[in-house]
Formats: structure tokens, sequence, C-alpha cells
């Protein structure tokens, strides 16, 4: 079973780029694919993209394409979210989640949120 | 506007059945899996049922899924106040090659 922890609340302003990180501890990090969800206020989810374990490669959902990049370290069992260009809009809760092997659109395990306000 | 589309609310009593829809269309339901989330406010979503109606290890079978064509349903049995909640439909779409998520039905145990 793996437990995902992710950093702490973020302040940005308008322009600049929030870096989120979600570190996993127990077993079985490295084989599966790291999603990355967010939720603005009294929204619904959003998909943003992830990252494949091995080579790790990338995919991004058209609306971030450009402005996100995913990162991970399967040695430490941990990923990060870089969203660049950031709005008043990316105002929100983030999330990672562990992908469930074989089934698309299925996170079995998710981090506990980290909210991301930006502001002037 | 989500790509899936399910109703803002639903409500029952104790002991009642309810079911929650969610709508797609031939790119994301009509040819990939469907699965539903269960978010208790202010905590992260929760797996609920994958691959149209598996339940996770200790989901109780009072939640079960079905699919048919494009639109897909999550029912409840044996309401309880615990139910209380925002439920989503998920799926993959093939022509936005991404996940894509209904819009959340909020579920009030009368």
């Amino acid at each position: 079973q793996v437990h995902l922890v992710q950093s702490g609340t973020e302040v940005k302003t308008p322009g600049s780029s929030v870096k989120v990180s979600c570190k996993a501890s127990g077993d079985d990090f490295s084989s599966h694919v790291i999603s990355w969800m967010r939720q603005a206020p009294g929204q619904g989810l959003e998909y943003m993209g992830g990252i494949l374990p091995g080579l790790s490669a990338e995919k991004s959902a058209q609306n971030f394409q450009g402005r996100v990049s995913f990162t991970r370290d399967d040695s430490t069992g941990t990923a990060h979210m870089l969203l660049s260009g950031l709005t008043s809009e990316d105002t929100a809760v983030y999330y990672c989640a562990r992908g469930l092997q074989g089934v698309a659109a299925a996170f079995d395990q998710w981090g506990q949120g980290t909210l991301v306000t930006v502001s002037t | 506007q989500s790509v899936l589309t399910q109703p803002p609310s639903v409500s029952g009593t104790p002991g009642q059945s309810v079911s929650i829809s969610c709508s797609g269309s031939s790119s994301n339901i009509g040819l990939n899996t469907v699965n539903w989330y269960l978010q208790l406010p202010g905590t992260a979503p929760k797996l609920l049922i994958f691959s149209v109606n598996q339940r996770p290890s200790g989901v109780p079978d009072r939640f079960s899924g079905s699919k048919s064509g494009t639109s897909a349903s999550l029912a409840i049995s044996g309401l309880q106040s615990d139910d209380e909640a925002d439920y989503y439909c998920a799926t993959w779409d093939d022509n936005l090659d991404a996940a894509v998520f209904g819009g959340g039905t909020k579920l009030t145990v009368l």
C-alpha cells in the first residue's frame, strides 16, 4: 500500500510558477503512472496530465500544454508538477494520484492536496 | 462545462436506494471503462468503483456501477448518513487523449 504526501500551501503572484511535490511512502511507486488533477474552489475535478514509469514519458491535457511539466524520481519515490504562467484562474487544490495499473482514469491512491493561491 | 454530464444533486432517505447518472459520448464512455469517486468535504477523492462495476477492497457492496452505450450509472442501496458526499464519474476520452470527469453530484441523505 502506498501513501502519497504532498508539499504545503503555496501563495503565488500572477505570472510566476509553482512546483508541487508528491512523495510516496510504502511500496509500489515506481511501476505506476502518477497523475495530477486540480479542483478550483467549489468546482469539480480537472485532469492535468501525468508521468509514466520507466522512461518517464509525460502526457499533459490540452488545457495545460506548454505550461505544465511533470517529473519523477523513482529512487526517492517523489513526483513533481511544475505549472508556469500562473493566473488567478489557477487558484485551486492540486492533487497527485497513483494510476491503477491497466485501468485508464482510475486513480487508487491520492495525495492530501496542495492549495495554490494566485493573488496580487 | 464538463465533458461528462452528471445531475448536480440527488437525495434520499436512510435505507433508500439512489442512482447517479453519467452521460458521455462515443469518444469516452462509448469506448472506455468508467470509474467513480467519492469526495467528502475538505478531503481528497477516493476511488469507489473502477472498470464499470469493480469495487476496491473495503468498499461495501451497497455501491454498484453499470454502463450502457455512452452512459453509466452508480447505484447506492441502503443509504446511510455517511454516504453524504460529492460523487464523480471519470473515464478516458480518446479524442482529447486525457482523463475526463463529470461535474460531480452532491448526494444528500435527508
